[in-house]
């Protein structure tokens, strides 16, 4: 099946620093992006929406100037948590459409967020 | 508006032993419903998806669910537990396949 990979898969930062997480579809083409959070023991909560070439769009209660999202292309999404906090802690998941083939949704592996 | 309730966050079940994870959904418009299985520290795998065909949905890992719009449900069932199972389980539902709405998830652990 389709891949979707995502780096760093673990991260670790000081509260106040900014962190990148990127989301790749390697072998197929993206139209639609979505960035997920899962608490520990939790279920995933949608953050937000990206597609390429436009504004992200975010969920209710996310807070869009701390979670930058760029779909810069067809095959590449970015999460940046700005100025984080330990509360920004957490399991961030992407999740990638296929441009072709029914528009089946693909997962990345994750990537865990630690902030100290 | 959609939204997914998994009845019960935790199922116990002997290796061999019938699985079954309970499902009911809500939705406006006709769903496409799906179960994925998370392995921890994973993503998400897909196990199998409903989208308007067959009720009755073959998934991988011997996983199967049955779509019961009658009842709004969408259980995922498996004949025989292997200890590989042993995973957090998700039904998620979606609008014509626009954005995923979770449950809140079901820990399956097998016994031995």
């Amino acid at each position: 099946g389709a891949v979707v990979s995502q780096h760093p898969s673990w991260v670790i930062c000081k509260s106040g620093t900014s962190v990148k997480i990127e989301c790749r579809s390697l072998d197929f083409q993206a139209t639609t992006m979505f960035w997920y959070r899962q608490f520990p023991k939790q279920s995933l909560m949608l953050m937000a929406t990206s597609n390429e070439g436009s504004k992200a769009t975010y969920e209710q209660g996310v807070e869009k100037d701390k979670f930058l999202i760029n779909h810069a292309s067809l095959t590449l999404s970015t999460l940046t948590v700005t100025s984080a906090h330990p509360e920004d802690s957490s399991f961030y998941i992407c999740s990638a459409r296929a441009q072709q083939g029914g528009g089946e949704l693909f997962f990345g592996e994750g990537s865990r967020l630690t902030v100290l | 508006a959609q939204s997914v309730t998994q009845l019960g966050s935790h199922v116990s079940v002997s290796e061999g032993a019938l699985v079954l994870l309970r499902c009911n959904y809500s939705s406006s418009v006709p769903p496409y419903l799906f179960w994925y299985v998370q392995y921890p520290n994973q993503g998400l795998q897909l196990l199998l998806k409903y989208t308007s065909a067959a009720t009755l949905v073959k998934g991988i890992n011997g996983f199967e669910a049955e779509f019961k719009k009658s009842e709004t449900s969408f259980h995922l069932t498996k004949p025989s537990a292997h200890m590989s199972d042993a995973a957090e389980y998700f039904c998620a539902v979606s609008a014509a396949g626009n954005k995923l709405t979770f449950g809140g998830g079901t820990r399956v652990l097998v016994k031995p």
